[in-house]
């Protein structure tokens, strides 16, 4: 079975500075890799995804992501953050069990920006 | 709009008294599922459905009931909640393929006392 390994539940960036969040996944078969964003009471958006394609990707509010299979990583990058991104991300690795395409998810990373 | 309209947003029920969260989209997805999200535990796969009259079991299935008469809607049935039931729900969506990724609705804040 597949996984996904967040490292770090919670990470703090002043305004303005660099975003990483890191995501490292377990796969035998080329995966589909996402990020998906939660804002507090709220759903899970699509921020960007990974489908074999270019390996760095681009998505919404200013967010890439590198997939990189020697090191079987999809780390989330921005390079200057701003206090609306201020949020729970979640990597999440598509898996196929018969009929099932299912998303396995990491814990998620709790994003603070600092004034 | 394209999404995944979940309802209620909020409710505390108390034990054993059956409940329904509805879920309908309007992209003529085939896929639908149902989650749980709790602290420290992330999201689980409650149920999914292929299709209409089609539908499996997730990870957390016990407790829950689901049906898919219809292509847009997936309820998700309590027959008699239990505390530990108490949680976040989303419902999602998705064209057939592990490729497209999930459109989730706003979410339900259930709490069973």
């Amino acid at each position: 079975a597949q996984s996904v390994t967040q490292l770090g539940s919670h990470v703090s960036v002043s305004e303005g500075a660099l975003v990483l969040l890191r995501c490292n996944y377990s796969s035998s078969v080329p995966p589909y890799l996402f990020w998906y964003v939660q804002y507090p009471n709220q759903g899970l958006q699509l921020l960007l995804k990974y489908t074999s394609a270019a390996t760095l990707v681009k998505g919404i509010n200013g967010f890439e992501a590198e997939f990189k299979k020697s090191e079987t990583s999809f780390h989330l990058t921005k390079p200057s953050a701003h206090m609306s991104d201020a949020a729970e991300y979640f990597c999440a690795v598509s898996q196929r069990e018969s009929s099932n395409y299912q998303l396995i998810w990491g814990a998620g990373t709790k994003l603070i920006i600092k004034p | 709009e394209a999404q995944v309209t979940q309802n209620p947003r909020y409710l505390i029920t108390v034990t054993g008294k059956k409940l329904t969260v509805t879920c309908s989209q309007n992209m003529n997805h085939e896929y639908m599922s149902w989650y749980r999200q709790d602290p420290g535990l992330g999201l689980r796969q409650i149920y999914y459905s292929m299709n209409v009259e089609v539908t499996d079991k997730g990870d957390v299935p016990e407790g829950y009931k689901v049906s898919r008469k219809e292509k847009r809607n997936f309820p998700l049935i309590l027959e008699s909640p239990s505390p530990n039931q108490t949680s976040l729900y989303f419902c999602a969506s998705s064209l057939i393929g592990g490729r497209h990724g999930y459109t989730f609705g706003s979410g339900t804040r259930l709490t069973v006392v």
